[in-house]
């Protein structure tokens, strides 16, 4: 079954600062990679897709997303963060070897960011 | 448009006590499902429905049911309530293959004593 992992429980960064909150993925087929970001109290707000072609990907809020196949990797990024965007980020994957007859989204641990002023 | 309502958003349960879970979307999408968040751990898959009247099992069903029986609905029922099952929970719905995003409803807060 497909799954996803971030390695990071807690990002800090000051505002102003570029952002990279990790996430690494495995499937059996072609990956559909996913970032949601979690407000408290809140569900799950869709972020960006990687779905196919250019590896770069981006999104809501200014934020972007890079695809990398080799090291399974789809890390979230943002050129200059704000206070705004502290809150709770998923990264998820669907497989894609079950065509339609697979929509089961996995979802990573989840990674807090904080942004100081 | 409403998108994905969820109802209680909070419920606190004795042991033994059985509930439902309320889920409904207006998006007319095939694929619906549940999801418990548990701090640390993510969100884990319970159950899921690709249409009325087909369910199946997620990654953590047992002590959970549902149903599909129309496209709209998709109750999660808990039997028998144990103090393991207190989390919060997400109903999601999206339309069918793999590159559709997730729907979230706003959650259910559960605990059980």
């Amino acid at each position: 079954a497909q799954s996803v992992a971030q390695p990071e429980d807690q990002v800090n960064v000051a505002e102003g600062n570029p952002l990279t909150v990790k996430c690494t993925y495995s499937v059996s087929g072609n990956p559909y990679l996913f970032w949601y970001v979690q407000y408290p109290n809140r569900g799950l707000q869709f972020l960006l897709k990687y779905i196919t072609g250019d590896n770069l990907v981006k999104g809501s809020y200014g934020f972007e997303a890079e695809f990398n196949k080799s090291q399974t990797s789809f890390h979230l990024k943002k050129p200059s963060a704000l206070v705004s965007d502290s809150a709770l980020y998923f990264c998820a994957v669907r497989d894609g070897a079950g065509g339609n007859n697979n929509n089961d989204m996995r979802f990573g641990a989840g990674t807090r960011l904080t942004v100081k002023p | 448009n409403a998108g994905v309502t969820q109802t209680p958003k909070f419920q606190v349960l004795k042991t033994g006590q059985s509930m439902t879970l309320q889920c409904a979307q207006d998006m007319n999408h095939e694929y619906m499902s549940w999801y418990r968040q548990d701090p640390g751990m993510g969100l884990r898959l319970i159950h899921y429905s690709v249409g009325a009247g087909i369910t199946d099992q997620g990654e953590v069903p047992n002590g959970y049911n549902v149903s599909r029986s129309t496209t709209e609905d998709f109750p999660l029922r808990l039997l028998s309530a144990a103090p393991s099952q207190t989390s919060v929970y997400f109903c999601a719905s999206s339309y069918r293959g793999p590159n559709s995003p997730l729907h979230f409803g706003n959650g259910t807060r559960l605990t059980v004593t």
